[in-house]
């Protein structure tokens, strides 16, 4: 079945450092790749999302890049924070037997120490 | 914009009960809510998708007779777990997507910490 791959399953990185989480999908069919960012307890939080149709998007200091080729998609967050810390999920859309869903990585858990 | 609600945030009941959660959507109308289960460190494992007047569609694995889910209007949606015993205990997260927005996108609530003793 379809699913999604996302490496590392955690980060440790210095504040100020830049940060990057790969992920990549198996559905050829997917054209909608969201990034959440979930807090301890909290439910997901879009941070970023990119479309098929575009290989490159950007919001201040995180952007995500799309290889529809090869089937990635990557995060990336430059000049990190401490409130950045968090566990972070990738998702690839699909067709299901209910309409269109998402299927999530397994999600990596990101620590900015300061 | 796009705000979802959870309620309760957090439940304690006991073995054999059963536990309602509410979802809704606070400021826009959501044809498709769908419900998730995350357990510790896990990533979220969709459940169910719940269309607005019709049955839920249940993923392979979910028992329907045990997560009943109704969604009854363009803003609500319920899951209650019947019988509950503690392997039921999880964090239940929904989400909800805006009848008016993209087809993909989809905002999710808090979620609700569910324990069963």
């Amino acid at each position: 079945g379809e699913n999604v791959e996302q490496h590392p399953s955690t980060l440790s990185v210095q504040e100020g450092d830049s940060a990057v989480i790969k992920c990549t999908y198996s559905d050829s069919a997917s054209n909608y790749f969201p990034w959440y960012k979930q807090e301890l307890g909290k439910g997901p939080q879009l941070i970023i999302d990119i479309r098929s149709n575009v290989g490159e998007k950007k919001d201040q200091r995180i952007a995500v890049t799309l290889n529809k080729t090869a089937k990635h998609f990557s995060l990336h967050i430059t000049e990190t924070q401490p409130e950045d810390s968090a566990v972070y999920f990738c998702a690839a859309s699909i067709i299901i037997q209910a309409g269109t869903a998402l299927i999530f990585g397994k999600g990596t858990t990101l620590s900015v120490s300061s | 914009g796009a705000v979802v609600s959870q309620h309760p945030s957090w439940v304690i009941c006991k073995s054999g009960t059963s536990v309602k959660i509410e979802c809704r959507s606070l400021d826009f109308q959501a044809t498709t809510m769908f419900w998730y289960r995350q357990f510790p460190k896990q990533s979220l494992m969709l459940m169910a998708t719940s269309n607005e007047g019709s049955k839920a569609t249940y993923e392979q694995g979910v028992e329907k007779d045990k997560f009943l889910i109704n969604h009854a209007s363009l803003t609500l949606s319920t899951l209650t777990v019947t019988s509950a015993h503690p392997e039921d205990s999880s964090f239940y997260i929904c989400s909800a997507r805006d009848v008016a927005g993209v087809v993909y996108e989809q905002y999710f609530g808090p979620g609700t910490r569910l324990t069963v003793t």
